[in-house]
């Protein structure tokens, strides 16, 4: 079956810092790959997306590549601020399938 | 108003009680599900309505009842709970083809009701 696997948190940086969260996937056919975002006391919300290898999804200075290679979708950002403090989700969709397969979220923390 | 809204936000209530946790989208979406997330394990998908359809249970033990009146209005209706059942409770809804064509992927999520089962 799907699966998605995640670095293990809480990852806490300082502010400013260049982020890295790590997710790599398993699925048997070609799937729709998501980052999703909770902040405190909130439901998860989309960050970005890529449908196809080699796309890059971007938001709010966040940025994944879709690697098929490496089956993988890491999730980057240049300089962390404290408003991003959240769990991060990565999850994967198969085309024709309703169920959205998620990992098991990485906490950030940033600090001042 | 967010899309999605869930309540009540926080549940507690022993194993002998019925509650219900209400879900409703102000999205115009076609599709509703229940997720469960508990710390430290993946979002677990529960059921699936499609158009006021239950098109997936996802192995859930009966003491969860799901009820989908139309396409804007999701419940759980909770009986006989265990104590491991304490977990916030997610409704989520996204728009679906008619043909039940490539699906996007895409869910929007409510805050989430924390259920606290003694």
């Amino acid at each position: 079956g799907n699966s998605v696997t995640q670095m293990e948190g809480p990852v806490t940086l300082s502010e400013e810092a260049f982020l890295t969260i790590n997710c790599t996937y398993t699925a048997t056919g070609y799937p729709s790959l998501f980052w999703y975002v909770q902040y405190p006391g909130e439901g998860l919300q989309l960050l970005l997306k890529a449908t196809k290898a080699d796309d890059k999804g971007s938001n709010k200075g966040f940025e994944a590549t879709y690697r098929k290679e490496t089956t993988s979708f890491h999730l980057e950002k240049g300089s962390v601020q404290v408003s991003d403090s959240a769990v991060y989700f990565c999850a994967l969709s198969e085309r024709g399938y309703q169920k959205v397969t998620f990992g098991t979220g990485t906490k950030l923390q940033v600090i001042p | 108003e967010t899309g999605v809204t869930q309540t009540p936000r926080h549940l507690v209530m022993g194993m002998t009680n019925k509650k219900s946790l209400k879900c409703e989208q102000h999205l115009g979406h076609n599709a509703m599900y229940w997720y469960k997330q508990s710390a430290k394990k993946p979002l677990e998908l529960m059921f699936v309505y499609n158009f006021k359809e239950q098109t997936e249970n996802n192995s859930v033990p009966s003491r969860f009842s799901p009820e989908c009146p139309n396409s804007s209005h999701l419940f759980l209706h909770l009986h006989t709970l265990q104590p491991e059942d304490s977990a916030l409770y997610l409704c989520a809804s996204s728009l679906q083809t008619l043909a039940g064509g490539t699906p996007r992927g895409e869910l929007f999520f409510g805050e989430g009701s924390r259920l606290t089962v003694l």
